[in-house]
């Protein structure tokens, strides 16, 4: 089993739409907890950024982190076609100097005009 | 466009050539950080540096040389590459400082989309 599970889709969804990105984990020692989105032939870009658990929301972007469940989930409300883009979870603990990430395999999101 | 500068943003390499790949960047951040991404993969880590020393080398072959001259600059030495190595070499910076008041996110650059012929 991977430390970090994301259903790689594609996702297709019409404009206007509310669209719901999850990623499940078993690492119960992961406390931050991360959401990049990614277009082709570009870096990651940090979309969210969460401490533990409960929402957090940034414009059309809400994030939620259930620790009781492992499980993360990246809400994207009013979808347009420019969030076209593959969406990569990643986390990671809070021990000593650990910097490394684990990520998930990412979800391919296409949003129709 | 990201605060993180790397250069080349294209590199095609012949397997005898030796070539840097630089990153920059200018947002005060003290740990710098060099990730190799294949098509459809998550990006996979290669080296840590913290406040300009190596503190993490996830295992990569010798033919990879990184460096961090300064706080604000990282380069990656390629020497001797294989098919294999071809990928988008992703630089990565943050925060220096660990702990829970400190923990910081990474911030990518765009990458160098590296090919070996």
């Amino acid at each position: 089993q991977k430390e970090v599970e994301q259903d790689p889709g594609p996702l297709s969804v019409p404009e206007g739409a509310i669209v719901s990105l999850n990623c499940t984990y078993s690492n119960s020692a992961f406390q931050y907890f991360m959401w990049y989105r990614q277009y082709s032939r570009k870096g990651p870009e940090l979309l969210m950024y969460t401490y533990s658990s409960g929402n957090k929301e940034d414009g059309r972007f809400t994030a939620q982190v259930d620790k009781s469940s492992k499980y993360i989930s990246l809400f994207i409300r009013d979808s347009q076609p420019s969030d076209s883009a593959t969406y990569l979870c990643a986390m990671r603990t809070n021990a000593g100097n650990n910097r490394k990430l684990i990520w998930g395999l990412g979800t391919s999101l296409g949003v129709n005009p | 466009d990201t605060e993180v500068t790397q250069t080349p943003k294209h590199l095609v390499m012949g397997m005898t050539n030796k070539k840097s790949l630089k990153c920059e960047q200018h947002m005060g951040h003290r740990a710098m950080y060099w990730y190799k991404q294949k098509a459809k993969k998550p990006p996979e880590l290669m080296f840590v540096y913290s406040y300009e020393k190596l503190s993490i080398n996830e295992s990569v072959p010798s033919r990879f040389s990184p460096e961090c001259p300064n706080s604000s600059l990282l380069n990656l030495h390629l020497h001797a590459l294989q098919p294999e190595d071809s990928a988008l070499y992703l630089c990565a910076s943050s925060q220096g400082r660990q702990g829970a008041r400190g923990n910081q996110p990474q911030h990518f650059g765009d990458g160098t989309r590296l090919s070996i012929l």
